[in-house]
Parts: structure tokens; C-alpha cells; sequence
């Protein structure tokens, strides 16, 4: 089983919709969470982290359930632009050679149709 | 300059050639990392170094070759590689032991022939 577990997708949506990604974990001591979004060619960028009380940014929530081990990302009024890979990363914690050790899921990719 | 640059962006290169990838972090960050994400799968991580120390190797075929000569430079020598190599390579920094997420560089698109 993979640590980060994501559905690949594609989801195809119409400008407008509302999307939701989910995401599951297996390492229960991880201890931060984000969304990365990587366009096509393009390298990962940071779009939020993930907090155990939920968090928005514009037309962007991010959950996490730790009891559950599953963190979600919502997209409101979808747009054009949103269409991307959205990456799942769990922060595994310091590891032997004292650095964060982030774990990637293969990601879930939107495309947005007018 | 700001952020992590990577050059070249696009290599084309024989199997026999021998080349280096260049990385330089702008951020003060004190570890680096390289990545290999091939189509359609998702990022490997390949190695690490913090605080200008190897700290991880994950198998990597001895034809990458890193080089940190200090905590703003990184380079990924390649020699003799194979048409599977051809990927794009990814390289990261962040600061430790901060959890605020790895920085990436835009990635050299590497093509071998």
C-alpha cells in the first residue's frame, strides 16, 4: 500500500463546478499536510498547507481528519486556470539525517472545460 | 535571482555524453534535494542533503553523481545513461528542521538519445 493514496482522476468539470479531491494516509505520526499543484511540464508549487481545523484560502478549503487519516481539497467556482495536477504531501516528520521527509502522492488531475 | 533556479531547462544528450544539471537556492535554506519525475508517474525522490551532508541515496543507479559543495549549490553529474533516464529533474530546498514544504526549481527537462 502507498503511504499517500490519491485518485488520479481525471476529474473533467465545467467552469463553475465545485470539485472535491481526497486523499488518505498511512503513516498515523505524520505531522503536516499540504496541497501542491503542478501544471503540465511544470514543477510543484505550494497552494496550501492543511490544518486540523480546516483552512481557506479564497475558493480553496483544505481538511484534514486525523482519526481518519484523510485530507480533502475543495475547489469553488472552478476556472480554467485550476486545471492542474493537485498533489497530496505529508510531512513524515524529521527523519535520520535531520530533514523534513515530505511524501508526494502521484497526484489528481482537473481539467476545466468552459 | 529569487527562489531555486535549475539550469539547464531542456537537455538533449548522447549515452555517452557526460553532462551536469546545476541547482542554486536563493532562500537560505540548508537542505537540498533532487528529484526525477518521469511521464505519468509520480516524484522520486532521488537524494538529499542538509546541511551540506549526503543524508540519502534511495538506489540511485551510480551514473547520477551529486555534488553539494555548500548549502546554495547543487549539481547532478550524469554519465553514460540510458533512454529511461529521460525524465524531468526536479530539484528542492527547504529549511530544517522547519515544516514548511520543499521549494522547487522550474526542472531540467532531460532527454537521452
Amino acid at each position: 500500500r502507498k503511504e499517500v493514496e490519491q485518485d488520479p482522476g481525471p476529474f473533467n468539470v465545467p467552469e463553475g463546478a465545485t470539485v472535491a479531491f481526497n486523499c488518505t494516509y498511512s503513516n498515523s505520526a505524520s505531522q503536516s499536510f499540504f496541497w501542491y499543484r503542478q501544471d503540465c511540464r511544470k514543477e510543484p508549487k505550494l497552494l496550501m498547507s492543511v490544518y486540523s481545523s480546516g483552512n481557506e484560502d479564497g475558493r480553496f478549503t483544505a481538511q484534514l481528519n486525523r482519526a481518519s487519516q484523510y485530507i480533502s481539497l475543495l475547489i469553488r467556482d472552478s476556472k480554467l486556470s485550476d486545471s492542474a495536477t493537485y498533489l497530496c504531501v505529508v510531512n513524515r516528520g524529521v527523519v535520520a539525517g535531520g530533514y523534513n521527509k515530505l511524501i508526494f502522492g502521484a497526484g489528481t488531475r482537473l481539467a476545466v472545460h468552459p | 535571482e529569487t527562489g531555486v533556479t535549475q539550469t539547464p531547462r531542456h537537455l538533449v544528450m548522447g549515452m555517452t555524453n557526460k553532462k551536469s544539471l546545476k541547482c542554486e537556492q536563493h532562500l537560505g535554506h540548508n537542505a537540498m534535494y533532487w528529484y526525477k519525475q518521469s511521464a505519468k508517474k509520480p516524484l522520486e525522490l532521488m537524494f538529499v542533503y542538509s546541511l551540506e551532508e549526503r543524508v540519502e541515496n534511495n538506489s540511485v543507479p551510480s551514473r547520477f553523481s551529486p555534488e553539494c559543495p555548500n548549502s546554495s549549490h547543487l549539481f547532478l553529474h550524469l554519465h553514460t545513461l540510458q533512454p529511461e533516464d529521460s525524465a524531468l529533474y526536479l530539484c528542492a530546498s527547504s529549511q530544517v528542521p522547519d515544516s514548511y514544504g520543499y521549494t522547487f526549481g522550474s526542472g531540467t527537462r532531460l532527454t537521452v538519445v
